[in-house]
């Protein structure tokens, strides 16, 4: 079956140190999207790619960074810069060409922690 | 600037009786709206999505969602609530036409007693 696998689906950080969280799809989408998502917050974008190797920062960028040398994978680097990284993390990606009502697909979140 | 509103943070249903989630949203453009659901520790699963061809939306699961261009909202709506249907649900505009991104409402929870 299609999907976005993200792994790991808990991830402890340690303070000074750089994690990095993985993302694949196998849906054939050009995009690809990583968002924080906080309780009562919703969900905001940290960074989005549109094709392979380019991607745009979103919303809440600082701390974070991203590759994408593959279509089908888009890691996320939390950086120790990132003073509050504890949250859930959830990438998705989506259908880039076509009519603009493509949705989002979402793979399952990791939850992120501070040690 | 594109924005959409939840105007209810919890919802609290006894199984079997109507639901009814609220959106607002602002776009300077005919919008793309879309209502996802998210379980516990999980991604957020798509319900349904607004297209121009019809204003009634039928999604999963015997949810809707109507779109009123007159009042800017786009609210949930499930004749009868099931336990199973206990979760968060985000309400997402896409602000530009054709522009990848979206913006995502901060989330009702749904509470069902049985």
């Amino acid at each position: 079956d299609g999907g976005i696998t993200q792994s790991p689906k808990y991830l402890f950080r340690k303070e000074g140190q750089n994690v990095t969280l993985s993302c694949e799809q196998n849906l054939n989408h050009d995009a690809m999207y990583w968002y924080r998502q906080d309780p009562g917050q919703g969900l905001r974008l940290i960074y989005y790619s549109q094709i392979v190797n380019d991607f745009q920062k979103g919303d809440i960028a600082e701390g974070y960074s991203v590759s994408r040398e593959k279509k089908e994978s888009f890691p996320l680097t939390v950086t120790s810069a990132q003073k509050n990284p504890t949250a859930f993390y959830l990438c998705a990606s989506s259908i880039e060409k076509g009519e603009g009502n493509q949705p989002q697909h979402f793979g399952d979140g990791t939850r992120l922690s501070i040690l | 600037a594109q924005s959409v509103t939840q105007l209810d943070s919890h919802v609290s249903v006894s199984e079997g009786t109507p639901v009814l989630l609220r959106c607002n949203y602002s776009s300077s453009y005919s919008p793309s709206l879309f209502w996802y659901v998210q379980h516990p520790n999980k991604g957020l699963q798509l319900l349904l999505k607004y297209t121009s061809a019809a204003t009634l939306v039928k999604g999963i699961n015997g949810f809707e969602a109507e779109f009123k261009k007159s009042e800017t909202s786009f609210h949930l709506t499930k004749p009868s609530a099931h336990m199973s249907d206990a979760a968060e649900y985000f309400c997402v505009v896409r602000p530009v036409p054709g522009y990848s991104t979206l913006t995502f409402g901060k989330g009702t929870m749904l509470l069902v007693s049985p």
